[in-house]
């Protein structure tokens, strides 16, 4: 098992920019999440899904898009990057408990 | 909804010296508890969790925490550390209705010779 992957893992974007994040995982997990980490903020979630099909924002939604694309993939799509949206970006997926990937560190100049 | 508070920024240990990480929750039932550890340039790996029954957890690493309903609480602790310890911790709660984890901000720990 590859558990999640992410790609890619690093990621430098002009402002106005956009761009998707893939993540995708083999543990047949039905939820699945997108997170961002800042120093001294810890993770806040972005959007997640609870199952295929369904998407609902989290803690901080705005300048992103999300795709749950089958029960494996859960994309993160920013339209038009801001440097605000400098962050490391995490994706998870949980069955109970939350596994987390690798990480894409994004970087907006 | 949920909110997780870790008092402590950063601290500092010497190795072979016992630890304690605070966390602090704010929800209204019983809660899902987490606690993660970040190594630098990593994600974040589970060290143990509490769902319900037993209020000391064991977990992975030597680490254990202890939900304490009356403070709404569940530190983290081990008895001796060790220098791969020094990372990022973090606490977590969800919401027994809920998919979602709330994290608090985090907190260093740096183990010194």
């Amino acid at each position: 098992n590859a558990g999640v992957t992410q790609t890619p893992k690093f990621q430098v974007l002009k402002t106005g920019q956009s761009m998707t994040l893939q993540c995708a995982q083999d543990m047949n997990h039905n939820s699945m999440y997108w997170y961002r980490q800042d120093p001294g903020m810890g993770l806040r979630l972005i959007y997640y899904s609870a199952s295929e099909g369904t998407t609902d924002k989290g803690e901080v939604p705005n300048g992103y898009n999300v795709s749950r694309l089958n029960k494996r993939e859960f994309s993160l799509r920013l339209e038009s990057a801001a440097p605000s949206q400098t962050s490391v970006y995490f994706c998870a997926s949980s069955e109970g408990e939350e596994y987390f990937g690798p990480g894409t560190r994004l970087t907006v100049t | 909804a949920q909110s997780v508070t870790q008092p402590d920024i950063h601290i500092t240990v010497s190795e072979g010296a016992s630890l304690e990480l605070r966390c602090n929750y704010s929800y209204g039932a019983t809660p899902y508890l987490f606690w993660y550890v970040q190594s630098p340039g990593q994600g974040l790996q589970l060290l143990l969790k509490y769902f319900s029954g037993d209020t000391l957890v064991q977990g992975i690493k030597g680490f254990e925490a202890e939900f304490k309903r009356s403070q709404s609480s569940f530190n983290l602790r081990k008895p001796s550390v060790h220098w791969s310890d020094a990372a990022e911790y973090f606490c977590a709660v969800e919401g027994s209705n809920d998919y979602k984890l709330s994290f608090g901000a985090g907190t260093t720990v740096t183990v010194r010779a």
